[in-house]
């Protein structure tokens, strides 16, 4: 059965510090993963996703199928990273995406 | 930049009352997806829906749930008769393919009383 798991609610972290979201999954095949924000009020968005190796925001995050981990990290944390991170798997049959549960990053001064 | 669009942003209905909550997805994508979640809880995935048909679906996506594509524009998530766990938010999405990415639209509030 597919399973997105974060096992974080909440993290706190203070402005310029590292961040790192955790997230790990389970699936038989080869996933697809992701990582989709949420600012206050505003809809999901994509963040990045694994197959396309980009850096957005500062934030970067790497498919380790040995831990079977996709952990979302940024060196240097803003205040406006503040948001839910949500990781998310697609299966490899183009299967729709399976969500965590969030992890609430509040980043202060 | 295009976006998905739902409709109504927030809904009050009683209890055994039919919903509707419409969406438009973004214009050249071929598949539609309906998420919910419940305050405090995870996205939860319903339905998705590719050539008029219901591709995959949820076990939350009982008989109570139906979807349907009445134009070339619109994409609906019927409940028929609510119940009260029905309140959650409603996210509507689309995607030019499965691989593609999903967008997301700014969810629909259904307040069941």
């Amino acid at each position: 059965a597919q399973r997105v798991t974060q096992p974080e609610k909440l993290l706190s972290v203070f402005k310029g510090a590292p961040v790192e979201l955790k997230c790990n999954y389970s699936y038989s095949g080869s996933p697809e993963l992701f990582w989709y924000v949420q600012y206050s009020r505003q809809r999901l968005q994509l963040l990045l996703r694994h197959i396309s190796r980009e850096s957005i925001k500062g934030f970067t995050a790497d498919l380790n199928k040995g831990e079977t981990s996709f952990h979302l990290k940024k060196p240097f944390a803003q205040e406006e990273d503040s948001a839910m991170y949500y990781c998310a798997l697609s299966g490899q049959a183009g299967t729709a995406l399976i969500f965590g549960k969030g992890t609430t990053l509040s980043v202060s001064s | 930049e295009p976006e998905v669009t739902q409709t109504p942003s927030h809904q009050v209905t009683q209890m055994g009352q039919e919903v509707i909550l419409r969406c438009v997805p973004i214009s050249n994508h071929l598949y539609f997806y309906w998420y919910r979640q419940i305050l405090g809880q995870k996205v939860e995935f319903l339905v998705s829906f590719y050539n008029n048909e219901i591709s995959e679906k949820s076990e939350i996506f009982d008989d109570q749930f139906s979807v349907e594509r009445p134009d070339g524009s619109n994409f609906t998530l019927k409940i028929r008769s609510t119940k009260l766990e029905d309140s959650a938010m409603y996210f509507c999405a689309s995607s030019e393919s499965t691989r593609n990415t999903i967008y997301f639209g700014e969810g629909s509030w259904l307040t069941v009383v």
